[in-house]
């Protein structure tokens, strides 16, 4: 019964490289998303998937990439890392329907030095 | 261009009184409301949520009220437990609109 789980817990990149971010689900759900967390900003939404094969953008996407070519699976790319990159990252999945019920994954720490 | 509003960065309560957390939108479309717990080096978790056609739902201590004249929504928790000590934050929802947003959060801390 794992849940929503992503790798990897830490990392630190140097600006300008480039790095994915995992996310598995096992709950199939077809609503998949990534949140960035900043200190005084809540959670903000990078991208969000709907479906295998069917994503858009949220509030911040600038400098992220995502796909989704399983139900499962929602991987995150930086490009091209940058301090301004350095946050918590949350990948959720939600119930079907209006409720959006999210279940988050534990988190990312990324530090871009 | 915060929708979803929490202006109490950070709130202390005694253990066994009352916990109010606070949450503004501005959103008009918002019609449908959540809470999560986020406890340090974890993900958010689900607590309880409302839908705009309530004023209120109730899950243990656990009480959520919506005011949507005012546009504002609340959490009350009694009475409150020192496991209760952690960063509270609202999301609001458009029916089709996919997209949850969050408020900035408010870390509630429970004093023994």
């Amino acid at each position: 019964n794992a849940g929503v789980t992503q790798t990897p817990k830490f990392q630190v990149l140097k600006t300008g490289q480039s790095m994915t971010l995992q996310c598995a689900q096992d709950m199939n759900h077809e609503y998949m998303s990534w949140y960035r967390q900043d200190p005084g900003m809540g959670l903000r939404l990078i991208h969000y998937s709907v479906g295998a094969g069917i994503t858009d953008q949220g509030e911040v996407p600038n400098g992220y990439n995502v796909s989704r070519s399983t139900t499962e699976d929602f991987p995150l790319r930086l490009l091209s890392a940058a301090p301004s990159q350095t946050s918590v990252y949350f990948c959720a999945s939600s119930t079907p329907g209006v409720t959006k019920k999210a279940f988050f994954g534990q988190g990312t720490r990324l530090t871009v030095v | 261009d915060q929708q979803v509003k929490q202006n109490s960065p950070s709130l202390s309560v005694q253990e066994g009184r009352i916990s109010i957390l606070n949450c503004d939108y501005t959103n008009s479309m918002f019609d449908y409301f959540l809470w999560y717990k986020k406890y340090p080096a974890e993900g958010p978790t689900f607590l309880i949520s409302i839908s705009s056609i309530k004023d209120k739902n109730e899950d243990g201590r656990f009480t959520v009220f919506l005011n949507k004249s005012a546009k504002h929504l609340s959490l009350h928790i009694v009475p409150s437990q020192p496991g209760d000590s952690a960063v509270y934050f609202c999301a609001a929802i458009i029916q089709g609109a996919q997209k949850l947003v969050f408020g900035q959060g408010t870390r509630l801390t429970i004093n023994p």
